[in-house]
């Protein structure tokens, strides 16, 4: 089956660029989703298709995807930014199934 | 307004069985996947299936396969997680998660509030 990796954690300072990266094998043929999850709450979409952002979300969240590597960039971190994130494919193969990454801890310093 | 509220927490005993529901409202129940995903204790997301409640059809993800079974029922715009026995490394929070399918991929965008199940002895 499809395997996604993520760093199980991210530092940044408050108002720098926090990038958090996905791997998998020609992930880039493959739409990414993004989701934060901030402790003791549901999940929350922030970034789909790669790079489109749901209304609600901050512009500053904005995500890419080539080649092995997808990545989600927060632009002006804030304290409120810190959250477990995670990214998901849907894996057409034979399995037909939904993929999550392993998650990142993002931590604001 | 989408919304999909699951049911309350449960406490269990090994080998017992267990139905959690998740009922949705404010759109089309039987034109979206629904599934669910799971949270061990300070885990991450474990996506375990999905079905369409317009036809039923279902999918499981093969981790889950054999382990659980999907269902839903239309008339009250509802979806299911069942276990028939269950066991101590079943303690999770489980997500109900409406599916949204553009471009041959899916995506969560509406999730419930989540469902703790603990088995314990």
């Amino acid at each position: 089956s499809y395997v996604l990796t993520q760093p199980p954690s991210v530092s940044v300072a408050p108002g720098k660029t926090a990038r958090i990266t996905c791997g998998g094998n020609n992930i880039g043929s493959k739409s990414v989703h993004w989701y934060q999850q901030k402790p003791g709450q549901a999940p929350v979409l922030v970034i789909y298709y790669d790079s489109d952002r749901p209304s609600g979300i901050p512009e500053r969240f904005s995500g890419s995807n080539s080649g092995n590597t997808a990545t989600l960039t927060i632009s002006r971190v804030e304290a409120g930014d810190e959250a477990d994130y995670y990214c998901q494919v849907w894996d057409s193969s034979s399995d037909h199934q939904g993929v999550f990454g392993g998650g990142t801890k993002l931590t604001v310093l | 307004e989408v919304q999909l509220v699951q049911s309350g927490a449960e406490v269990k005993k090994p080998g017992e069985s267990l139905k959690i529901s998740c009922k949705g409202s404010g759109y089309s129940f039987t034109s979206y996947w629904i599934g669910w995903v799971r949270q061990m204790p300070g885990k991450g997301l474990e996506w375990m299936g999905i079905i369409y409640p317009g036809d039923s059809d279902t999918r499981y993800s093969p981790s889950f396969q054999g382990q659980v079974t999907i269902s839903a029922d239309k008339s009250i715009s509802t979806a299911y997680l069942q276990w028939s026995s269950l066991k101590a490394s079943d303690t999770a929070m489980y997500y109900c998660a409406r599916h949204y399918y553009s471009s041959s991929s899916y995506l969560v965008d509406y999730w419930g509030q989540g469902t703790l199940v603990t088995v314990s002895s």
